[in-house]
């Protein structure tokens, strides 16, 4: 079956932007999770929905935000882009009997200027 | 709060050399453990996972050992390949938070 698909891949930005990342779960999968990737910071857990409500959140100012859809499709957003936000933004998708193994896509890298 | 700590790359070996990315945890519950695998340019890649004390997780001739004793997860490797140059990420997720913690990872380079 088809991976998680994130679009789109590469975008690039200037600071005070906002940006909107997208994610498409695996088939049948209701949680998606978001990750933040920085050769500085590694990788940081934004954020995670099931069923459309927001279940877990990480340590991130209120700028990241996200929402899902009831096709369980997810989209995370950015506003007022900072440089260091410039980073790759993974996400994963899971389903409750997998004993927590998260599949993830190929992440949509953010460059801001 | 949780972490995970790894020891630092990059690890560079010889094909057919043994290979041990050493890996420890602190948390509070009892999490489950787990090994990723970041090929250049792509996304992440579960290798292995042990969901419970003594488990060993094993793949693709990975092999991690769940040590609860030495709160350890230490990933090995009898004969590395050259296609097994990435980067490996340990990470744990605690009892009823699906929420992943990792490592800062480590880069293996294998040389022909």
């Amino acid at each position: 079956k088809a991976g998680v698909t994130q679009t789109p891949r590469y975008l690039i930005k200037t600071r005070g932007q906002q940006v909107t990342l997208s994610c498409s779960p695996i088939s049948g999968h209701r949680s998606v999770s978001w990750y933040q990737q920085t050769p500085g910071q590694g990788l940081q857990f934004l954020f995670e929905y099931f069923s459309e409500t927001q279940r877990n959140k990480g340590n991130f100012p209120g700028r990241f935000s996200g929402r899902q859809f009831s096709n369980s499709r997810s989209e995370m957003n950015v506003s007022t882009l900072e440089l260091g936000d410039s980073a790759l933004y993974l996400c994963a998708s899971s389903s409750l009997g997998d004993d927590g193994e998260l599949f993830f896509g190929e992440g949509s890298r953010l460059t801001v200027l | 709060g949780d972490s995970v700590t790894q020891m630092e790359g990059p690890v560079t070996l010889s094909e057919e050399a043994f290979l041990t990315i050493n890996c420890t945890y602190t948390a509070t519950g009892y999490p489950s453990l787990f090994w990723y695998v970041q090929y250049p340019g792509e996304g992440l890649q579960l290798l292995l996972k042990a969901t419970k004390a003594d488990d060993k997780g094993s793949n693709k001739g990975f092999e991690a050992t769940y040590r609860k004793e030495t709160t350890s997860f230490h990933l090995e490797k009898g004969s590395v390949q050259v296609s097994d140059s990435a980067v490996y990420f340990c990470a744990l997720m605690d009892t009823g938070r699906r929420a992943l913690t990792f490592g800062s990872g480590t880069r293996l380079q294998v040389q022909p």
